[in-house]
């Protein structure tokens, strides 16, 4: 199956910090990128949805000034919590897409962010 | 909101079957039924998919009913790793960028004792 990597597996921060995740599709072209997150004791959430080369599209109550997401190349894609607070300690997942019809969806290994 | 409904937890006893069940009485004809399982601190991982005939790989067995309203993954001889959250999700296979977007529901986590 295809290889995602995530960066960092976890991070701890203090609040009023940006933290970056970077995930890589390794052996495909991504170009598109599904962000999630899980709160604990949580399903997954769908934050937002990045194309290669242009603007991420956030879901609804997600801030797209605070969740920055990157897509430059299509086997990279970087979210960044900016001025991360404690409520936004979770754990991130991403999902590359390849735009067309795959029988699988693989993720990526997740990023456990704790902001104290 | 996801689209399906799953039984919030089970308990199977290592090396017995453990079966399984999803309702998605709301799926429409070109939507496949996906199973995924999320082991703990990991990203979900990909276990099985149909669209109305029963499948089966090496990870697990699909049963779709003939309306297509309920579904059952049957794991036929659960171990102790396979203890995770299952989630069941209907999702169209057309192609396009939102392709591969997921809505997961609350799932079922399946506890395999000794």
């Amino acid at each position: 199956g295809a290889v995602v990597s995530q960066h960092p597996s976890w991070v701890i921060c203090k609040s009023g910090t940006s933290v970056k995740i970077e995930c890589r599709s390794l052996d495909f072209q991504a170009t598109t990128m599904f962000w999630y997150r899980q709160f604990p004791k949580q399903s997954l959430m769908l934050m937002a949805t990045s194309n290669e080369g242009s603007k991420a599209t956030y879901e609804q109550g997600v801030e797209k000034d605070k969740f920055l997401i990157n897509h430059a190349s299509l086997t990279l894609s970087t979210l960044t919590v900016t001025s991360a607070h404690p409520e936004d300690s979770s754990f991130y997942i991403c999902s590359p897409g390849r735009g067309d019809r795959t029988d699988t969806q693989y993720f990526g290994p997740g990023t456990r962010l704790t902001v104290l | 909101d996801a689209k399906t409904t799953q039984p919030p937890s089970m308990d199977c006893a290592e090396g017995r079957a453990a079966n399984l069940p999803c309702n998605h009485s709301t799926i429409s004809g070109n939507e496949y039924v996906y199973w995924y399982r999320q082991i703990h601190s990991q990203g979900p991982q990909y276990i099985i998919h149909g669209l109305k005939n029963n499948e089966t790989n090496e990870m697990a067995s699909l049963i779709i009913t003939e309306d297509r309203k309920s579904s059952t993954l049957i794991l036929p001889h659960a171990t102790l790793r396979d203890t995770a959250v299952y989630y069941c999700i209907d999702a169209s296979n057309a192609g396009g960028t939102s392709y591969g977007k997921l809505t997961f529901g609350q799932g079922t986590i399946l506890t395999v004792h000794p």
